[in-house]
């Protein structure tokens, strides 16, 4: 079956060091994959998407390459804020399901 | 433009108590999830609509948990008896698909938190 690992929180961060959360997924197919970003308090959000191999996703500072040799999907920031902290989910889809990864807790300090 | 709004926000039960949950999809959205969120787990399908039909309810279990969308909009998630294991976050979600196989991207209500005691 559809299935994503991702790293393990909780991750802790001062302001402005970079994050990275690891992500890779085993898939009979060829999904698209996503970051979604769960807020305190609030709904998940997706943060960015990539639908092919080698496909980038970026938005508000994340970055993330579709690696279908190392079916990977790292997640990163190279200068993170406390409005950062947040639970993130790697997630993979193929046929309008959603797979989620157990989620990553990230706290960013000041 | 209003999101996926749901309620209750959080809800505490007793167990072998019915419970129900609402969600009211963003407006014109053909395609409607719930999801069951457990404590540090990412989100895991239990059923999607197309307009009123269910699509794919597989992961529903059906001996407990039954689901409805009357008229294509709103949705109600019901399980009854709850038990214990059930306690979780129920999130609900909604897509716009136009059948072409892109992906549409699935707006996510907040969430009901359920404790079952």
């Amino acid at each position: 079956g559809n299935s994503v690992t991702q790293m393990e929180g909780p991750v802790t961060l001062s302001e402005e060091a970079f994050l990275t959360i690891n992500c890779t997924y085993t898939a009979t197919g060829y999904p698209s994959l996503f970051w979604y970003v769960q807020y305190p308090g609030e709904g998940l959000q997706l943060l960015l998407k990539a639908t092919k191999a080698d496909d980038k996703g970026s938005n508000k500072g994340f970055e993330a390459t579709y690696r279908k040799e190392t079916t990977s999907f790292h997640l990163e920031k190279g200068s993170v804020q406390v409005s950062d902290s947040a639970v993130y989910f790697c997630a993979l889809t193929l046929d309008y399901k959603l797979s989620f990864g157990a989620g990553t807790t990230v706290t960013v300090r000041a | 433009e209003a999101g996926v709004v749901q309620s209750p926000r959080y809800k505490i039960i007793e167990k072998k108590q019915p419970v129900a949950f609402w969600c009211n999809p963003i407006s014109g959205h053909n395609t409607l999830y719930w999801y069951l969120q457990n404590l540090g787990q990412g989100p895991e399908l239990l059923i999607r609509y197309e307009n009123e039909e269910a699509v794919d309810d597989s992961q529903l279990p059906k001996d407990r948990f039954s689901a409805e969308r009357l008229k294509g909009v709103d949705s109600t998630l019901k399980i009854q008896p709850a038990e214990l294991g059930d306690s979780a976050v129920y999130l609900c979600a909604s897509s716009l698909v136009s059948g072409t196989g892109d992906y549409n991207e699935q707006y996510f209500g907040p969430g009901t938190r359920l404790t079952v005691t």
